[in-house]
């Protein structure tokens, strides 16, 4: 398994502002990968991350709106850009199971954030 | 259809009752299938892993039919420690080593 350190767990942001969302991890990592979660809704993957190259991006999200950093195989950030309202949401960041399996995946806590 | 659908419920049982629910998805080539368990304001977490045609683990079983192309989990003598939300998830048949979750089925256990 393995052990993810997110933060900030939570926070409240002015509209037009930025918050970056960190994730550390205690095993090297290849794969990172970061959710946004609506409340009661599932899981939608906003981009997958792997060190030394761009991170992959799913259909509606972009780099501009949330850039993405990997500098090392443990830790990653996830910028949320000049916020609005509809960003409130959950971030979460993920990390493939570090002993191979690469269909599961073990979570950070999560940052809740809410946009005035 | 959507590639992974499940009753968004809520499930609401006493203590002591069995349930069940399903999770149906599209692509009929899967092999593996997965329940994560999110309790409310928490993390998903690994609950059961489902590559052939069923797991049990404790109360917990996990079935799968792939004529009908569903997953069922199953939870036996329900604790009021299992009220949470139960996401199915699968695999994409591509390598891009994604995740597609489902919406989610919450439970409630009550005393």
């Amino acid at each position: 398994s393995a052990v993810i350190s997110q933060k900030p767990s939570r926070d409240i942001c002015q509209r037009g502002t930025s918050l970056t969302i960190q994730c550390q991890v205690d095993s090297q990592v290849t794969m990172m990968f970061w959710y946004r979660q609506q409340p009661g809704q599932s899981l939608t993957l906003i981009a997958t991350a792997n060190q030394g190259s761009e991170a992959t991006y799913e259909s509606g999200f972009v780099i501009d709106k949330f850039p993405i950093s990997r500098p090392n195989l443990t830790f990653s950030t996830l910028t949320v850009s000049n916020m609005s309202p509809e960003d409130s949401s959950i971030y979460l960041c993920s990390v493939e199971d570090p002993e191979g399996d690469l269909n599961i995946q073990y979570f950070g806590a999560g940052t809740r954030l809410s946009v005035l | 259809r959507k590639e992974v659908e499940q009753d968004p419920g809520p499930f609401n049982v006493p203590e002591g009752a069995t349930v069940a629910f399903n999770c149906t998805y599209s692509n009929s080539a899967s092999q593996s299938f997965f329940w994560y368990r999110q309790d409310c304001r928490k993390e998903p977490k690994l609950l059961m892993s489902v590559y052939s045609s069923g797991n049990e683990d404790g109360r917990f079983t996990a079935q799968l039919n792939r004529a009908s192309q569903y997953i069922s989990l199953l939870i036996r003598d329900s604790k009021l420690s299992d009220s949470a939300t139960y996401l199915c998830v699968v695999p994409p048949m591509d390598s891009s080593y994604k995740l597609i979750f489902g919406s989610g089925t919450r439970l409630l256990v009550r005393p």
